[in-house]
Order: structure tokens, then sequence, then C-alpha cells
């Protein structure tokens, strides 16, 4: 059975501290790899995609792929009240999805 | 460009009857989901298409069919709703990475 695995929170930070988001799976075949950002009550919307080793980032957002210890993270530095969601983690090759880290941005 | 669109956005459906959810796609991607997210948690693969003629099932496809005659349009179809089947239904469509629709909110009662 084919796992991806997020702690589901609640993770709270305060405004501008850096959230560190992580997620694990367990095929070690899986390439590519997807962050995206769900509000309540709305679908996901694409943050990040990263299929190679290291680091990958997007303004606020760096995405940390370690293919070898089967795991990839989200960093969202300078946090926002805005930035306050839940966090799904989705490997591509799999079409699965984890079931999301709720993140809290207190002002 | 209106991507991903789904409709019913809500429905109400009581035990044993059917429905369709629509999902349809302007971007002429050639994969598409249904998935459906039950509160708190992630989202369940219930079936994907590679392309118009080729379907096949996720992880939760019990209950569910789908059809694909065309690449913009893969309807989900419900047979015998149970109250298990209370969702939020999303289709996606992808090429390199899932544009999600607006969801439809099931409740069987």
């Amino acid at each position: 059975q084919k796992e991806v695995e997020q702690n589901s929170g609640p993770l709270s930070v305060p405004e501008g501290a850096i959230a560190s988001l992580n997620c694990t799976y367990s095929d070690r075949g899986s390439q590519s790899f997807f962050w995206y950002r769900q509000y309540s009550g709305k679908s996901p919307e694409l943050i990040m995609f990263i299929y190679s080793n290291g680091d990958k980032e997007d303004g606020r957002f760096t995405a940390q792929l370690n293919k070898a210890s089967q795991y990839v993270s989200l960093l969202i530095r300078d946090s926002q009240p805005s930035d306050s969601a839940t966090y799904l983690c989705a490997v591509a090759n799999d079409m699965r999805f984890g079931a999301g880290t709720r993140l809290t941005v207190k002002p | 460009n209106a991507g991903v669109t789904q409709t019913p956005k809500f429905r109400i459906l009581k035990i044993g009857q059917s429905m369709t959810l629509q999902c349809t796609q302007d971007m002429n991607h050639n994969y598409m989901y249904w998935y459906r997210q039950d509160p708190g948690m992630g989202l369940k693969l219930i079936y994907y298409s590679v392309g118009a003629g080729i379907t096949d099932k996720g992880e939760v496809p019990n209950g569910y069919n789908v059809s694909r005659s065309t690449t913009e349009d893969f309807p989900l179809r419900l047979e015998l709703a149970a109250p298990s089947q209370t969702s939020v239904y999303f289709c996606a469509s992808s090429y390199s990475g899932y544009t999600f629709g607006s969801g439809t909110r099931l409740t069987v009662v």
C-alpha cells in the first residue's frame, strides 16, 4: 500500500516566522511531488512542483526534496495570516495526496 | 479560459437515488481525475482517465462509474446513493500539476 504521510497539525506560527511542513512517502520509485494550498471550503491550488533532489524556491516558498530519505518539505518564510490554510502534499505518479497539515499564522 | 468546471455545486440526494456529477475542462488536458474529500481528510482518488475512451479505478471506486467520450468531459455517476458517499467531490485535470474544479458538495440522507 503506497502511503503519503503528513502531520495533520494544527501547526501554529506567529506572523513573520518560518513555517515548516513535512511529508513522507512510501514508494521509493516516486519521482515528482506537488504542494497544494487549500483554504477552508475551497479547492486546492498549486503552490510548488519539485522533482529534483535539493531545494526549489519561489518567492516566500521553498520546497525541499530528499529522495534517499523519502521526504519532501515546504518552508514558508515571513508567514502571513493569509497563509493560514491546509497544505496538501501529493505524489504525482501515484496520484495520491496526504491528509494535509492545517497551518494557522497568528498576527 | 474557464479551466475545470464542475456542476452542480451542491446537491442533496436521498438514499438509493442516482445522479451524475458533471466535469468539463477547456485546457485540452488528456489526464482527468475524480477525487473525494471527507471532512478533515485528504483527497482520495475515485477514478482517473488518461485520455478519451480510457478510464481506470483509483483507490475508492466502489459505488461510482465514469465515462470519457471526449477530451473535455469526464462525468462521474453515482448509482444507489448511500450515506457513506456524503463528501465533497473534486474533478481535476493535469498537464504539469493538477487543476481542480470548484467542487460539488454532496449530502446523502
